[in-house]
């Protein structure tokens, strides 16, 4: 069974341009959602999506938005990007029955903003 | 708001020797709680979790972890370090129902022979 998958995994954007990034879950998993990883503020929550509608958001500017299309393989953009946008964007998915459920994660993608 | 707060940013053991990460939360709900391993350049891979029932879990490559409500905690042991154990881990937490994790900010792990 393929993991969560994500791509592209290394990038590299200039200030104010913008990027996407792509997320397949698990076979069957409907919620996916996304964290953003830097060494100053650790792991934080960007949002969760589940049937195509965000449940979840975290304390993220209007910069990062993100989809899910009707077959759960997700994106998230981030606009106008900024030094501080560099990080590893870590996409992760579930069957979404409950908290109890165990969350997998992808490889990451690794942004770096210069 | 639920939060994880992982005592000691690295821990360093030898080889063999007995492994303790600690991790104590703090969440207004009966919480789960998760620890994941991150080996460099990788994402998250779940090493245990608990949600309700027994308060000692195990989990893959020997680590196991023990709820204690009273004491807020959930640390994670290994009784003898090996080299491959050398990584980054995380403790978190969620609240029932929602898939959304609050990492704690994560615990080094070195093993020297």
């Amino acid at each position: 069974k393929a993991g969560v998958t994500q791509t592209p995994r290394y990038l590299i954007k200039t200030r104010g341009q913008q990027v996407t990034l792509s997320c397949s879950p698990i076979s069957g998993h409907r919620s996916v959602s996304w964290y953003q990883q830097t060494p100053g503020q650790g792991l934080q929550f960007l949002f969760e999506y589940f049937s195509e509608t965000q449940r979840n958001k975290g304390n993220f500017p209007g910069r990062f938005s993100g989809r899910q299309f009707s077959n759960s393989r997700s994106e998230m953009n981030v606009s106008t990007l900024e030094l501080g946008d560099s990080a590893l964007y870590l996409c992760a998915s579930s069957l979404a029955t409950g908290g109890r459920d165990t969350i997998y994660f992808g490889e990451g993608s690794w942004l770096t903003v210069v | 708001a639920q939060s994880v707060t992982q005592l000691g940013s690295h821990v360093s053991v030898s080889e063999g020797a007995l492994v303790l990460l600690r991790c104590n939360y703090s969440s207004s709900v009966p919480p789960y709680l998760f620890w994941y391993v991150q080996y460099p350049n990788q994402g998250l891979q779940l090493l245990l979790k608990y949600t309700t029932g027994a308060t000692l879990v195990k989990g893959i490559n020997g680590f196991e972890a023990e709820f204690k409500k009273s004491e807020t905690s959930f640390h994670l042991t290994k009784p003898s370090a090996h080299m491959s154990d050398a990584a980054e881990y995380f403790c978190a937490v969620s609240d029932q129902g929602f898939q959304k994790l609050v990492f704690g900010t994560g615990t080094r792990l070195l093993v020297s022979p």
